[in-house]
């Protein structure tokens, strides 16, 4: 398994403004997702993450709203831009790890809400 | 094609019973498939996970049934607990590919003690 942690835990955000989520695993790792999960519902695929290239987003998510930086194999943050109460979800961050299983695991993820 | 359907919505059953939820899929490419139990306020967190070449796995009480050819996969929870309670989500996955998963809908247990 993996030991996740994302920061902040939670936060109270104002319209207009920006947050940077925090994920940190404790071992390195491929691939890393981005989730944003809104109350009550499933969980939709942000964007996939990995170490040196570019961050691919899934339809309906754009780098300028989600911009997702990945300096290393431990480490990946998602900035929601120009927050507006629409974005107030769980954010989770997962991670799949080379000659593992092909489980994703998941962190406790960043509730997010916008006023 | 991407899709997978997951059902009931929510599910009520006594202690000691059997939960049963099921899922269906129907892009034949997909090769692994997880069930997630997500607590509130907590992230998902595997449960047990099966690929298209068993068609049963069990690991304690509980238990992934699998039916390739209908496409269609189950999680049953034996001698349901109210710790049980949570929400569950089954996935889908091309391993091959990209990873990534394709969650359904989810369903909210609730065993009553």
């Amino acid at each position: 398994s993996a030991v996740i942690s994302q920061k902040p835990s939670r936060d109270i955000c104002q319209r207009g403004t920006s947050l940077t989520i925090q994920c940190q695993v404790d071992s390195q790792v491929t691939m890393m997702f981005w989730y944003r999960q809104q109350p009550g519902q499933s969980l939709t695929l942000i964007a996939t993450a990995n170490q040196g290239s570019e961050a691919t987003y899934e339809s309906g998510f754009v780098i300028d709203k989600f911009p997702i930086s990945r300096p290393n194999l431990t480490f990946s943050t998602l900035t929601v831009s120009n927050m507006s109460p629409e974005d107030s979800s769980i954010y989770l961050c997962s991670v799949h790890r080379v000659m593992s299983t092909d489980t994703q695991y998941f962190g406790p993820g960043t509730r997010l809400t916008v006023l | 094609q991407q899709q997978v359907k997951q059902s009931p919505q929510s599910l009520i059953v006594q202690k000691g019973g059997i939960s049963i939820i099921n899922c269906a899929y129907e892009n034949t490419a997909f090769d692994y498939f997880p069930w997630y139990q997500q607590f509130p306020g907590k992230g998902p967190a595997l449960l047990i996970a099966i690929r298209p070449d068993v068609s049963e796995k069990k690991e304690g009480r509980f238990t992934i049934s699998f039916n390739k050819s209908a496409k269609q996969f189950s999680l049953h929870i034996m001698d349901s607990q109210p710790g049980d309670s949570a929400t569950y989500f089954c996935a889908a996955s091309i391993t091959s590919g990209t990873y990534k998963y394709i969650f359904g809908t989810g369903t909210r247990l609730k065993v009553l003690a």
